[in-house]
């Protein structure tokens, strides 16, 4: 199957930096890209959806100024969680599907656990 | 608006117990896929299953089953003897209507604990 690559798995930052996380579809073009938010114990959340060359769309209620994404080719997807603070610590996991998106699976990234102090 | 409904939190079985998860969706879509997803403690997501809303087919790989009706929408999913390494949390999902099947609403999550 298809494969996506998140980086990094894991990420401890002082409260007030920011953080990237990558997403990248390694053996496929993927036009669209999802981001996910998981709180512990907690089930996954759309937080926003990811169309490369454009704008990010995000889901009622997720702060686009404090979750800043960037698609800037067909296989790769950045979050940049601004000014970080204890309460975005979190679990966030990216999805892409091949170009189209229709009757196929979506490939979800590995995650990565993101902890603020 | 699209639901779905993972009733159960927790469940905890003897290996070799059959096990099974149930979830029920909200749409008005008529076209719509439902997965299910397997989360180890590692978090990453395991893809189990997917089927698409004209398929009410029945599944079996394995020793895993799959149960989609339509009428009472649900999509259950079955362990047949269970084994240790079945302990995860289990996710089903439903995807936006027809739009692209990335974006997905998830269930709660089912915590299913296999005790040797």
């Amino acid at each position: 199957g298809a494969v996506v690559s998140q980086h990094p798995s894991r990420v401890i930052c002082k409260s007030g930096t920011s953080v990237k996380i990558e997403c990248r579809s390694l053996d496929f073009q993927a036009t669209t890209m999802f981001w996910y938010r998981q709180f512990p114990k907690k089930s996954l959340m759309l937080m926003a959806t990811s169309n490369e060359g454009s704008k990010a769309t995000y889901e009622q209620g997720v702060e686009k100024d404090k979750f800043l994404i960037n698609h800037a080719s067909l296989t790769l997807s950045t979050l940049t969680v601004t000014s970080a603070h204890p309460e975005d610590s979190s679990f966030y996991i990216c999805s892409a599907t091949p170009q189209g998106g229709m009757n196929t699976e979506a490939f979800f990234g590995q995650g990565t656990r993101l902890t603020v102090v | 608006a699209q639901k779905v409904t993972q009733a159960q939190t927790e469940i905890s079985v003897v290996e070799k117990e059959d096990v099974t998860l149930d979830c029920v969706y909200e749409t008005r879509d008529t076209t719509y896929y439902l997965f299910w997803y397997k989360q180890p403690p590692s978090g990453e997501l395991v893809f189990l299953i997917r089927r698409n809303s004209f398929d009410e087919q029945n599944e079996i790989s394995g020793r895993y089953s799959w149960n989609f009706q339509k009428s009472t929408s649900s999509f259950n999913f079955t362990i047949t003897a269970s084994q240790v390494v079945d302990s995860a949390v289990y996710f089903c999902a439903l995807t936006y209507g027809s739009s692209n099947t990335g974006k997905l609403i998830f269930g709660q999550g089912t915590t299913l604990q296999v005790k040797p």
